[in-house]
């Protein structure tokens, strides 16, 4: 069945940019979404359809797809960007959603 | 601001059964595909399984660990959704999320899981 990895961990200084990656075998012909998931709190989607950003995620998040790697971007990441970001496919041969693992955003 | 709302978390033995409730406030439940996703402890997310509306057939898929103990079922005139948990292992320990898509509209399945309730919480331990 399709497999989604991601790194365990990420770490960034306040303001720089984040980058969290999602490899799949040709992912880049699927849709990701992303979610962000603060420690206690339900996820909440923060990306979807590959670079779509919901209205109330700030334009700091971004989105890309391609080949084997999808990627999420924090810009100017903030301390409150620390949390676990997963990434999402909807996989058409078994009509089952997927998950990554989870990477663990660590601001320093 | 659509909510969703489950219940019926608690601890239970291994081998019993437990039914989770998923409810929501500001959103119409019937029309709307319904997913049940989990959260071992310190790991990550897992999809348990789907409901569509009865519109759409109101068929389900379950995941592969869980398929044949786990079941997903909908009652509209009461507008919530179930998650009928039996022969339970202590791997299904967990919290368990209802999700739907943006709006709860069925267009929006593929879209991503827009809405998420607050979780309940399964323990399954002797």
């Amino acid at each position: 069945s399709f497999v989604l990895t991601q790194p365990p961990s990420v770490s960034v200084a306040p303001g720089e940019t984040a980058r969290i990656t999602c490899g799949g075998n040709n992912i880049g012909s699927k849709k990701v979404h992303w979610y962000q998931q603060r420690p206690g709190q339900a996820p909440l989607l923060v990306i979807y359809f590959d670079f779509d950003r919901p209205s109330e995620i700030p334009e700091r998040f971004s989105g890309s797809n391609s080949g084997n790697t999808a990627t999420l971007t924090i810009s100017r990441v903030e301390a409150g960007d620390e949390a676990d970001y997963y990434c999402q496919v909807w996989d058409f041969n078994s009509d089952h959603w997927l998950f990554g693992g989870g990477t663990k955003l660590t601001v320093l | 601001e659509v909510q969703l709302v489950e219940s019926g978390g608690g601890l239970v033995k291994p081998g019993g059964s437990l039914r989770l409730s998923c409810a929501a406030s500001a959103l119409t439940l019937s029309n709307a595909w319904m997913n049940w996703v989990r959260q071992t402890p310190g790991k990550g997310l897992e999809w348990v399984g789907r409901i569509k509306s009865k519109s759409d057939g109101g068929t389900t898929q379950h995941a592969a660990p869980v398929k044949g103990r786990f079941s997903i079922s909908r009652d509209d005139s009461k507008d919530v959704v179930f998650l009928q948990m039996n022969s339970l292992k202590t791997e299904d320990t967990a919290v368990y999320y209802c999700t739907t898509s943006l709006n709860g509209d069925p267009a929006y399945y593929y879209y991503g899981m827009h809405v998420w309730g607050q979780g309940t919480t399964v323990i399954v331990s002797s």
